[in-house]
């Protein structure tokens, strides 16, 4: 159980483009979802916090407009990179917290790894 | 105050080896404790996770300790396995809020 998918799980794109980036909880449904960045060799740096039908929460630095993020229901979640450029490329990576649990479990996707040309 | 030190920063055993990651957090209101091991190009997967009114919690080879008063964590390895080369994440969270803080990342090789 607890299974966490997204999709794609890359992807290169030119710069100016969009990329949508998607995550889905499979096996159960997520009010809360987060979203990662990870450069390589370093920890993960949380981008935003995703809730189930309100606007995402994101963290200090992290620019709004250009990492658009919809949580549109229980079990999904998604990420746009708006005109990415290639400091964009990234390996992003999504998790989800069961509704529920008594405690702050997160559940982690696959990762989709975005190069930008 | 939101910080999660974690060291060593990498670590080299031999099979059968115990290697021990040390976390220490500074912020009171962390209430969970999750470890997590990840290879490269995967996500993260949680292997453990520990609450502070224990002091110990063991699932398979994989061991938390959990120390209050010293607001420190350790994992432990035992009979540890060249699979089980990867980079491990400690993490912390508090009430109320689902947000992690992680640490730094440990990168272990288990030697054949």
């Amino acid at each position: 159980g607890a299974v966490v998918s997204q999709h794609p799980s890359w992807v290169i794109c030119k710069s100016g483009t969009s990329v949508k980036i998607e995550c889905r909880s499979l096996d159960f449904q997520a009010t809360t979802m987060f979203w990662y960045r990870q450069f390589p060799k370093q920890s993960l740096m949380l981008m935003a916090t995703s809730n189930e039908g309100s606007k995402a929460t994101y963290e200090q630095g992290v620019e709004k407009d250009k990492f658009l993020i919809n949580h549109a229901s229980l079990t999904l979640s998604t990420l746009t990179v708006t005109s990415a450029h290639p400091e964009d490329s990234s390996f992003y990576i999504c998790s989800a917290s069961p509704s529920g649990r008594h405690y702050n479990e997160q559940f982690f996707g696959p990762g989709t790894r975005l190069t930008v040309l | 105050q939101q910080q999660v030190k974690q060291s060593p920063q990498s670590l080299i055993v031999q099979k059968g080896g115990i290697p021990i990651i040390n976390c220490a957090y500074e912020n009171t209101a962390f209430d969970y404790f999750p470890w997590y091991q990840q290879f490269p190009g995967k996500g993260p997967a949680l292997l453990i996770a520990i609450r502070p009114d224990v002091s110990e919690k063991k699932e398979g080879r994989f061991t938390i300790s959990f120390n209050k008063s010293a607001k420190q964590f350790s994992l432990h390895i035992m009979d540890s396995q060249p699979g089980d080369s990867a980079t491990y994440f400690c993490a912390a969270s508090g009430q109320g809020t689902y947000k992690y803080i992680f640490g730094t990342g440990t990168r272990l090789k288990v030697l054949a």
